[in-house]
């Protein structure tokens, strides 16, 4: 089965320090990755989306930034972090289209929750 | 862009009482429908989805939703809601591509 990881759940950091959340997949190859920020009130914001290594596609011009290192390894970072992004931020995952494990469907971590003061 | 609208910021209910959470879309295509659930301290999960056939879809914990394709909604409902089901409840939509836009989320409080 597929599982997916993100790490660290919670994260205190200081203005202007950097960033790295981490995510991977387990069970699946070549998935689409997935990063959103979850706001109150406001749903979910896609901020970086990748279909392959080394592929990402910025959804919002802002501080972070994206990277797939490998297949089922997606990274989020900021060099400075501003007090805006503060947030709890969800990797995903979705399979292809050929209907295999988790096609169409986007499966989301645990979400690792950013406050910086 | 497409845009999707949950019409209900804040919805409380009592035990037993009936539910309907609305969702509008604006994408004029085809479209594929889901709802995401998260509850308390727990990870968003997979409510139902609707991609094609019967426009009305079963989904777990005896949640179900209409696809009115001509009212461009996808209205969530169960006909008797439990303490349980507290939660805040996401619409998604995705179009062609593989990007699920998603509503501003509905929370719901179930009072016991």
């Amino acid at each position: 089965s597929q599982t997916i990881h993100q790490w660290p759940a919670t994260l205190v950091q200081p203005v202007g320090s950097p960033l790295s959340l981490e995510c991977t997949v387990e069970g699946t190859s070549n998935p689409n990755l997935y990063w959103y920020r979850q706001a109150a009130g406001r749903g979910l914001q896609l901020l970086f989306y990748s279909v392959g290594i080394g592929q990402i596609s910025s959804e919002v011009p802002q501080n972070l930034s994206a990277s797939r290192p490998q297949d089922r390894q997606f990274i989020l970072s900021s060099k400075k972090l501003l007090l805006s992004d503060s947030g709890f931020y969800l990797c995903a995952w979705m399979g292809g289209t050929s209907g295999g494990p988790g096609a169409n469907v986007l499966t989301f971590g645990a979400g690792s929750r950013l406050t910086v003061l | 862009a497409q845009s999707v609208s949950q019409h209900n910021h804040h919805v409380i209910l009592s035990e037993a009482a009936s539910l309907e959470l609305g969702c509008n879309y604006s994408y004029g295509g085809t479209v594929n429908l889901f709802w995401y659930v998260q509850y308390p301290g727990q990870h968003l999960q997979l409510l139902l989805k609707y991609f094609s056939g019967d426009p009305l879809v079963k989904g777990i914990k005896g949640f179900e939703a209409e696809f009115i394709k001509s009212k461009f909604s996808f209205n969530l409902r169960k006909p008797s809601v439990q303490w349980s089901d507290t939660a805040e409840y996401f619409c998604a939509v995705r179009n062609a591509g593989n990007m699920l836009t998603f509503g501003g989320g509905t929370r719901l409080m179930v009072k016991p």
